[in-house]
């Protein structure tokens, strides 16, 4: 079955515009992983992060953890063309080595 | 230099044939994995082998059967293929599957059943 479930599965929006996404799980988790999938290609990890962490980011990634409502949330600033693509959340639960159960996925385009 | 690298891309193929996919990462990673991606794009998680060793073995059906005969390399091979089985497979590999990490996947093999 499917650990979490991704808000919105659908995005569209305008280049330069900011991209917001959510996933929610529902065990404890070690940490939760975000990936990027472009149209025909593997996943592309972008940001792990821990469930002692609040909050990470990586260029213009920002990504944040509130374990006590089982959510995650992905932030895209100043979005470009090229970052239309799927994103996943995965999860890690406790005690689980890496082993990675994700959500449906977001498909966000950007349009130019 | 590709990391994770399958083959092949595409299979089609009859129902009721028996395939293999290859897979090699060339990361010197202890820890491989095979996913399956359906047509809503769920991913899911298949097997997961740790230096040759099987550790993790979802509830998939036993005409799926991984080989490993090196910790590069994880193959998987399917006997009697069903229409069900027509989707994106996925190859990944990680430093360690012990430890939360994050995984590096190939650019998947796309099954088709006729």
């Amino acid at each position: 079955s499917q650990q979490g479930e991704e808000d919105p599965q659908a995005l569209s929006i305008q280049e330069g515009e900011n991209a917001t996404m959510n996933c929610s799980y529902k065990t404890s988790i070690n940490n939760l992983q975000w990936y990027r999938q472009n149209s025909g290609r593997g996943l592309v990890h972008l940001i792990l992060i821990r469930s002692n962490e609040r909050e990470k980011h990586s260029g213009r990634l920002r990504v944040t953890l509130d374990t006590s409502k089982k959510s995650s949330s992905l932030l895209i600033t100043a979005s470009r063309a090229a970052d239309t693509a799927s994103y996943f959340c995965a999860t890690v639960a406790t005690a689980a080595g890496n082993k990675l159960t994700f959500g449906g996925g977001t498909r966000v385009l950007v349009k130019p | 230099d590709t990391a994770v690298s399958q083959t092949p891309k595409y299979l089609v193929t009859q129902m009721g044939n028996d395939k293999s996919i290859k897979c090699e990462q060339n990361l010197g990673h202890d820890t491989m994995y095979w996913y399956k991606q359906d047509s809503k794009k769920f991913l899911k998680i298949m097997f997961s082998y740790n230096n040759k060793e099987l550790i993790i073995n979802e509830t998939v059906p036993n005409r799926f059967s991984p080989k490993s005969p090196d910790k590069a390399h994880l193959n998987l091979h399917i006997n009697s293929l069903e229409l069900g089985d027509s989707a994106v497979y996925f190859c990944a590999s990680s430093q360690d599957g012990t430890r939360p990490q994050p995984q590096h996947f190939g650019d998947g093999t796309r099954l088709s059943i006729l």
